[in-house]
């Protein structure tokens, strides 16, 4: 257990639909960050948060969002789903700045039919 | 941007034998951090090992080694001594200050054989 909780681990649902992917970071850690993986591929970063406030943000679909709360868990909302947003979706968090790496969740296997 | 290359999409290496994987990047700053993730087929992402650019000094933890050209804008991960739990897609990352967001390589997944 990294210490990195992802919920669900796996959700399967119908193209145009919305879902919400939970993040709850290890515990002191402040900065949260969602990545993509689709099948066999690298990680794609999608936005970073650092104590509530987003601090950068990479290719995130303008369909995607996320935010931070004030107890620092983070949701990224997926919305008008379609067969290619099915991946791995990531969490990592970790303390500040991250210069001594991310501490990864398990991912959220997301499946769009 | 930075990027981030892994040139080996796929290696293989012989159990108990040495193997090195390739990465390059590319970035004109100066203060930044490297780092080499493994990702078994759990796909869990496990941080191997670490290095920061401002120090000349080769990282190492226990097995695993990397060989640090900044210049050359180079960072290779060795793996002495490979068992069969080294099987993994590895990921080269890179990270700047003092944004802090990671960018990963494509990855190049190892076969350990026995």
């Amino acid at each position: 257990d990294s210490g990195v909780t992802q919920t669900p681990k796996h959700l399967i649902t119908a193209t145009g639909q919305r879902v919400t992917l939970r993040c709850s970071p290890r515990s002191g850690d402040l900065s949260v960050y969602w990545y993509q993986q689709s099948l066999d591929q690298g990680l794609q970063f999608l936005i970073q948060y650092y104590n509530g406030e987003e601090r950068a943000k990479g290719n995130i679909l303008e369909r995607f969002s996320a935010q931070q709360f004030p107890d620092l868990h983070s949701e990224l909302n997926l919305s008008s789903l379609e067969l290619g947003d099915s991946a791995l979706y990531f969490c990592a968090s970790s303390v500040v700045g991250g210069n001594y790496g991310y501490t990864f969740g398990s991912g959220t296997r997301l499946t769009v039919v | 941007a930075q990027t981030v290359t892994q040139s080996q999409p796929e290696m293989s290496v012989q159990e108990a034998e040495t193997v090195t994987l390739s990465c390059t990047y590319d970035t004109s700053e100066n203060n930044y951090y490297l780092f080499w993730y493994k990702q078994p087929p759990s796909r869990q992402m496990i941080l191997v090992i670490r290095q920061e650019a401002y120090k000349q000094q080769n990282a190492t933890e226990n097995r695993f080694s990397v060989n640090f050209q900044k210049a050359a804008k180079s960072f290779s991960l060795k793996i002495s001594d490979s068992q069969l739990g080294d099987t993994a897609m590895y990921f080269c990352a890179f990270m700047n200050l003092p944004i802090g967001d990671m960018r990963f390589g494509a990855g190049t997944r190892l076969t350990v054989k026995p």
